[in-house]
């Protein structure tokens, strides 16, 4: 069975950095892209970025170059979300999710439970 | 950059049809994909490649994409489909999402 495990709910001061993970389960992680999206309470879904864990080549929205580093460690089959200084801006629930993709055919078919990201002084 | 666009609501009452779009320059020319999101709960596919549904959603959605608009179509509507429901599709690398349109059933 495909899982993605996120890690815990964090709670932040202003400034500091942040990373929260995803622990891909139940397929080969190199083989997948992997995507984080973002979800600011009450609005919708934004993409922030994509990684392939196995070269690993990554993408990421313009909205959030530069604000936000992913990573992955294949070697425990985890994608990783950073900040290295957080905004109140910067709080909502964060989505990490497995992309199938077949030459143009590309979604995303399963989905981690989401990390709420609260950042508050 | 390119934008997908949706109606922030949609109402319908239950056993009815109801149709949810999506609108992008050309979008016909492109795949479309429909998530269901409910309250509390992560997004779930529940169309992909403009008409295909997963393993598990049952039949009465369904989708179709032509010109500039992708629809979604709920067919004998249930209280159990009312949720947001976002498009999304691709432009080159980048991921594009619809701004999610709710649907309510009275």
């Amino acid at each position: 069975e495909v899982q993605l495990v996120q890690s815990g709910a964090e709670v932040k001061k202003p400034g500091e950095s942040l990373k929260i993970s995803c622990k891909g389960s139940g397929y080969n992680f190199t083989k997948y892209w992997i995507g984080w999206v973002r979800q600011v309470p009450g609005k919708g879904l934004e993409w922030m970025g994509i990684i392939y864990p196995g070269d690993p080549d990554t993408r990421y929205s313009p909205s959030f170059q530069g604000q936000v580093s992913i990573s992955a460690e294949k070697s425990i089959s985890t994608a990783y979300l950073q900040w290295s200084s957080l905004k109140a801006s910067d709080s909502a629930m964060y989505y990490c999710a497995r992309i199938y993709m077949v030459a143009t055919i590309r979604y995303f078919d399963y989905w981690g439970q989401g990390t709420l990201v609260t950042v508050s002084s | 950059s390119y934008e997908l666009t949706q109606p922030p609501s949609v109402s319908v009452s239950p056993g009815q049809t109801v149709s949810i779009t999506c609108s992008g320059d050309k979008l016909g020319d492109k795949y479309a994909y429909w998530y269901q999101q409910k309250p509390g709960q992560s997004p779930v596919l529940v169309i992909y490649q403009d008409t295909k549904r997963p393993s598990g959603i049952p039949e009465r959605f369904s989708g179709s994409n032509s010109g500039n608009t992708a629809t979604l179509t709920i067919s004998g509507t249930q209280a159990m489909d009312e949720a947001d429901y976002y498009c999304q599709a691709w432009d080159t690398s980048t991921v594009i999402f619809g701004g999610g349109t709710k649907l309510t059933v009275l």
